[in-house]
């Protein structure tokens, strides 16, 4: 039962348009949600979050969206640069105070300059 | 501030055998936890701790044990290594129940 998924593996944006990834989660009691970037033979670094209680959370170029009723988030990423070219996974975490997360598929961005 | 640190890089095993993945932090954090990835997944929780002496299951514990004697180390045990444990090892930290902080991870092969 996958819990939160990410349904594109991939994603190919020229440099300097909007990347949008997209995120799916099927558990209401989900509060918090993150997105972490990962490059290749390195571990996760987080990127940005939100909270529950709120839709939008913006930080430099990268604003993620959440709409609760679609039970769906989204990371804006504007614009986009050759750099961004990474892996992006989608976490959400429950209530509770274990902060375990539970991790989208991930997908591939890349960048074309 | 080295953050999270992992040991080793890479290894291969043969099946059977057993090894310990060690993973050290020095952020003071209590919560540290070990994930897995495997090809085209995402990251999967096998174990957790919320502070020292203290640690649980999570999603895939199967053939996996920990231990968490002090905050700072936080190592994973294979007691009986099989092929299927190929995957690459993932340990992270937090100072709360959010932001978790990962290390680079060790990239096991089990033949």
């Amino acid at each position: 039962d996958q819990q939160v998924k990410q349904n594109s593996p991939s994603l190919s944006v020229q440099e300097g348009r909007i990347s949008i990834l997209n995120c799916d989660y099927t558990n209401s009691m989900f509060d918090y949600f993150l997105w972490y970037k990962k490059y290749p033979a390195e571990g996760p670094t987080f990127l940005i979050s939100i909270s529950s209680i709120k839709d939008k959370n913006e930080d430099g170029r990268f604003t993620v969206f959440l709409n609760k009723s679609a039970k769906h988030l989204s990371l804006h990423i504007v614009p986009s640069q050759p750099g961004d070219s990474a892996v992006y996974f989608c976490a959400a975490k429950g209530s509770g105070n274990t902060g375990k997360l539970i991790f989208g598929q991930g997908t591939t961005l890349q960048v074309k300059p | 501030n080295a953050g999270v640190t992992q040991t080793p890089k890479f290894r291969i095993l043969k099946i059977g055998q057993s090894m310990t993945l060690q993973c050290t932090q020095d952020m003071n954090h209590n919560y540290m936890y070990w994930y897995r990835q495997d090809p085209g997944m995402g990251l999967k929780l096998i174990y957790y701790s919320v502070g020292a002496g203290i640690t649980d299951k999570g999603e895939v514990p199967n053939g996996y044990n920990v231990s968490r004697s002090t905050t700072e180390d936080f190592p994973l045990r294979l007691e009986l290594a099989a092929p299927s444990q190929t995957s690459v090892y993932f340990c992270a930290s937090s100072p709360g129940e959010d932001t978790q902080y990962f290390g680079p991870g060790t990239r096991l092969t089990v033949l």
